[in-house]
């Protein structure tokens, strides 16, 4: 089993809906956990951490369930420019010196 | 506003000759992190720093160098350029503290002929 695994889509979604994608991870002694978003051949970028507790920013909702190691990201009212691949990301810091990247699920909001 | 720079944006080099890729912060953060990106690949570690003089070995570290002489600049050397690191470069940086979000340069687009 990959260390980190994401669906990599594409989900095809209209303007408005409500999509939600997952993130499993196998390391049960990861630390942290981050959502970013990276736009075509550009640097991937913050989109949230992500709490055991959930936590909210707007549109985004981001959860997380260590008992069945998964992570999820949950986006409403879907915009045009949501458009873009969402990068799941597990840290061990700073227990242990790795940071594991997903390869991303790719989001297209349709008109 | 604090951001994280590298340079240059392209190059085109080589194989055979010493590459230097620069990362440069000025979030004042301890800690800095080399990524390389490929298609069908998630961002691979390189190399990263806690801080000053210190420097780690990544999951891909073979064939690059770092140097961490002050907070700012994490510079990346590609000792002997090959084709295969024909890839995208990403530099980051986080706190030491908290959870270590991670924030990203612009990245480097690096040919190798």
């Amino acid at each position: 089993r990959k260390e980190v695994e994401q669906d990599p889509g594409p989900f095809n979604v209209p303007e408005g809906a409500t999509v939600a994608f997952n993130c499993t991870y196998s390391n049960s002694a990861s630390q942290s956990f981050f959502w970013y978003r990276q736009d075509c051949r550009k640097e991937p970028k913050l989109l949230m951490s992500v709490y055991s507790s959930g936590n909210e920013d707007g549109r985004f909702t981001a959860q997380l369930n260590r008992a069945s190691q998964y992570i999820s990201l949950l986006i409403r009212d879907s915009k045009l420019s949501d458009s873009a691949t969402y990068l799941c990301v597990v840290s061990y810091l700073p227990r242990d010196d790795k940071i594991i990247f997903g390869k991303g699920t790719r989001l297209h909001i349709l008109p | 506003d604090a951001e994280i720079t590298q340079s240059p944006r392209h190059k085109i080099t080589e194989t055979g000759r010493q590459v230097t890729l620069a990362c440069h912060q000025t979030w004042n953060h301890n800690n800095m992190f080399w990524y390389r990106q490929d298609l069908g690949h998630g961002l691979r570690l390189i190399h990263y720093s806690y801080g000053v003089q210190d420097t780690n070995k990544g999951e891909v570290s073979d064939g690059y160098s770092v140097s961490r002489s002050n907070t700012e600049d994490l510079p990346l050397t590609l000792e002997s350029a090959a084709s295969s690191q024909t890839s995208v470069y990403f530099c980051a940086s986080s706190e030491s503290t908290g959870d270590y979000e991670q924030y990203f340069g612009p990245g480097t687009r690096l040919t190798v002929t």
